[in-house]
């Protein structure tokens, strides 16, 4: 079965101070990996997605990298408007029609001023 | 567009009631997910349907849940009768056919059942 792990759970930083959550995947031909920010009481709201190994994708303060294995989100000196729970996901095998998004639980970063 | 709209936002019941969760995905989107999330679990995919048929229900808890799609603008989730731990966030999301590509979420529904 398919399993996507996010770590750690929960991370807490200083504005400023550049760190990097993790997604490892066990999922067999890997069609695409997807990150979302989720913001408190809103739905999962889609940031990037990385299709290869090697592929790089940025937006502003972020950066998604993916390995064969993994997936890295790199935060560069975070703001506290950065806070909210980061969510991957893989798709989900299905034979026939289409197939859906498989989520991790999610990091919960917080930035402090 | 105005995305994805779920209704209502948050709904308090009573255990034993029936419970109506609904959705109206985006136009020309032809797949819809429901999916759980819980502090514990995380988000879980319930069902999807892909051109208003239903594809994989596998992630139903249990018979108390159902869901239909009716036409490709609307669709509901149904939980009869309801109980404590159905409590959760329930969200909707659509997606259009391309292969391999994101899909939206609306804002979810906020469930509590006292």
């Amino acid at each position: 079965e398919d399993q996507v792990t996010q770590s750690p759970e929960a991370l807490r930083l200083q504005e400023g101070e550049s760190s990097s959550l993790n997604c490892s995947y066990t999922v067999s031909g890997l069609r695409g990996l997807f990150w979302y920010r989720q913001d408190p009481g809103k739905g999962p709201e889609f940031l990037f997605t990385l299709y290869s190994a090697g592929e790089e994708k940025e937006k502003e303060r972020l950066k998604a990298t993916l390995t064969k294995k993994e997936s890295f989100l790199h935060i560069t000196a975070p703001k506290p408007e950065d806070s909210a729970t980061y969510l991957c996901a893989v798709p989900g095998v299905n034979s026939n029609s289409g197939y859906a998004l498989n989520f991790g639980k999610g990091t919960s970063l917080l930035v402090t001023p | 567009d105005a995305g994805v709209i779920q209704s209502p936002r948050h709904e308090v019941t009573e255990m034993g009631q029936e419970v109506t969760l609904r959705c109206k995905p985006i136009s020309g989107h032809d797949y819809l997910f429901w999916y759980r999330q819980t502090m514990m679990r995380g988000l879980e995919l319930l069902i999807y349907f892909n051109n208003n048929v239903p594809i994989d229900d596998s992630g139903m808890p249990e018979d108390r849940f159902s869901a239909k799609m009716p036409n490709a603008s609307f669709s509901t989730l149904k939980i009869q009768p309801s109980e404590p731990r159905d409590s959760a966030v329930y969200f909707c999301a659509s997606r259009p056919a391309k292969e391999v590509t994101e899909a939206f979420f609306g804002q979810g529904t906020r469930l509590t059942v006292v």
